[in-house]
């Protein structure tokens, strides 16, 4: 089974509806990190997470929320989609440590919002 | 704003040549990474090269930086057709923010 998991993997919606991306980890790391991928752009974060109670905001967060229920699962919620939020979500997960471990991605959910 | 700018955009090579990829980025690092994203798909950890560090390798995988300059190379030797994909580069600012900056990165096509 993959370390780190997305549901779904690919979502079609409407502008103004409300969208969660699920993302569910084995690793057993602490932090998670929520980015959106643009065709021709790198990853952009949107927020991240380095323990239950820990929630900051990334680059690009306006127009996005997540909430950390566990240690294992980190959700990215469009609280009212619009078109300019379709693109390619990732989710990851790194280790502890004074320094910012390797990053371990899930596959992705592709999102249109049409 | 991305923190690292990646050089070239996107390379064609033939299988069996080398490939080499640069990236510049603008703040002092703890760290500097290279991954690998075949079409659509998560991200893959290459290899990670610390601010002490100049070069690295990692199999047919070879990493340079030169925190002078603020930039990196990546050099993949004797291509494989397998080694098409988007490669990134990313960075850890130094001031242990905890997340990375990843730059636009490069395209590499490798022809059979």
């Amino acid at each position: 089974d993959a370390d780190v998991t997305q549901t779904p993997r690919n979502r079609i919606t409407k502008t103004g509806k409300r969208i969660m991306l699920e993302c569910s980890q084995t690793k057993g790391h602490d932090r998670m990190y929520w980015y959106r991928q643009d065709p021709g752009l790198g990853l952009r974060l949107i927020y991240y997470s380095f323990d239950v109670k820990d929630i900051n905001k990334g680059e690009i967060s306006d127009g996005y929320s997540v909430s950390r229920q566990a240690q294992a699962k980190f959700s990215l919620s469009l609280e009212s989609a619009i078109p300019n939020q379709t693109a390619l979500y990732f989710c990851a997960t790194s280790g502890p440590g004074w320094e910012t471990d390797t990053q371990y991605f899930g596959p992705g959910t592709r999102l249109t919002v049409l | 704003s991305q923190q690292g700018e990646e050089d070239p955009q996107a390379l064609s090579i033939q299988e069996g040549e080398n490939a080499t990829m640069n990236c510049s980025y603008k703040t002092s690092i703890n760290n500097l990474q290279w991954y690998r994203q075949n079409s659509g798909r998560g991200l893959v950890h290459l290899i990670l090269i610390r601010s002490n560090e100049r070069e690295k390798h990692s199999g047919r995988l070879r990493v340079t930086l030169d925190t002078s300059k603020k930039s990196s190379s990546l050099l993949i030797t004797a291509s494989r057709a397998a080694d098409t994909a988007s490669y990134f580069c990313a960075t850890d600012a130094a001031g242990n923010t905890g997340k990375l900056i990843f730059g636009q990165g490069t395209t590499l096509q490798v022809k059979p």
